[in-house]
């Protein structure tokens, strides 16, 4: 919704890294967030950065944050099988009220 | 805690019929929204209660969805002479705190016939 962009497939070998990226809308949102959706399941909250961040660093997570490019980035250090699903990204918009806008989605394929 | 449960977790109507879902948030989670999620798309924010005061609401939403938080609680999503178009999944989530993780429940699956 509201243009938040994201690239709709990405095929990788387990243990590889995967990096999926987004592009978002509006530079007053307070918080960008990454979710998982896997088949048949709800979606699971990963991950979030402050946007007064540049990047953060959970376990094999690692956000990247381009304010200037409105550019959000999720990179999956050892990929794994079971990290196959949809990912995405979310911003929190100030400029319509904290109204909450997903990209449509990045499907995860990994190869064993 | 139980996390945030919906009922149905199906529905499957008639076009022209109302149908009313259900979500039971996360106690103690001040902030409720309501989502619709279609094949290959992400989850489409449709409106958002902050306690029983429903704050937000998407200016794509039709005048034939309504959504209740009547004590700050549970919360209620009614869609009136539903269509085909309504088809979805209905998703709930609920949140608290500064950096609004969302929590989210499993979903109704609508069917409009």
């Amino acid at each position: 919704g509201e243009d938040v962009e994201q690239s709709l497939f990405l095929s990788v070998r387990e243990g590889d890294s995967s990096v999926i990226n987004c592009t978002y809308t509006d530079s007053s949102s307070t918080y960008l967030y990454w979710y998982k959706q896997e088949p048949g399941a709800g979606l699971q909250l990963l991950t979030y950065i402050f946007s007064n961040m540049d990047m953060k660093q959970d376990q094999r997570l690692t956000v990247l944050l381009n304010k200037k490019d409105k550019h959000l980035s999720l990179r999956i250090a050892d990929t794994q099988t079971g990290d196959s699903a949809i990912y995405f990204c979310a911003e929190d918009q100030a400029s319509t009220g904290n109204q909450f806008y997903f990209g449509t989605g990045t499907s995860l394929t990994v190869i064993p | 805690d139980t996390g945030v449960s919906q009922n149905p977790r199906h529905k499957i109507t008639k076009r022209g019929q109302n149908v009313t879902f259900r979500c039971d948030p996360i106690s103690e989670h001040n902030r409720l929204y309501w989502y619709r999620q279609t094949l290959g798309q992400g989850p489409e924010f449709l409106t958002y209660f902050q306690n029983e005061a429903q704050l937000e609401k998407s200016r794509l939403l039709s005048d034939r969805f309504s959504a209740e938080r009547p004590k700050g609680s549970f919360s209620t999503l009614e869609i009136q002479r539903t269509e085909q178009g309504d088809s979805a999944m209905y998703l709930c989530a609920s949140s608290r705190g500064a950096y609004n993780e969302q929590f989210f429940g499993p979903g109704t699956r609508l069917t409009v016939l």
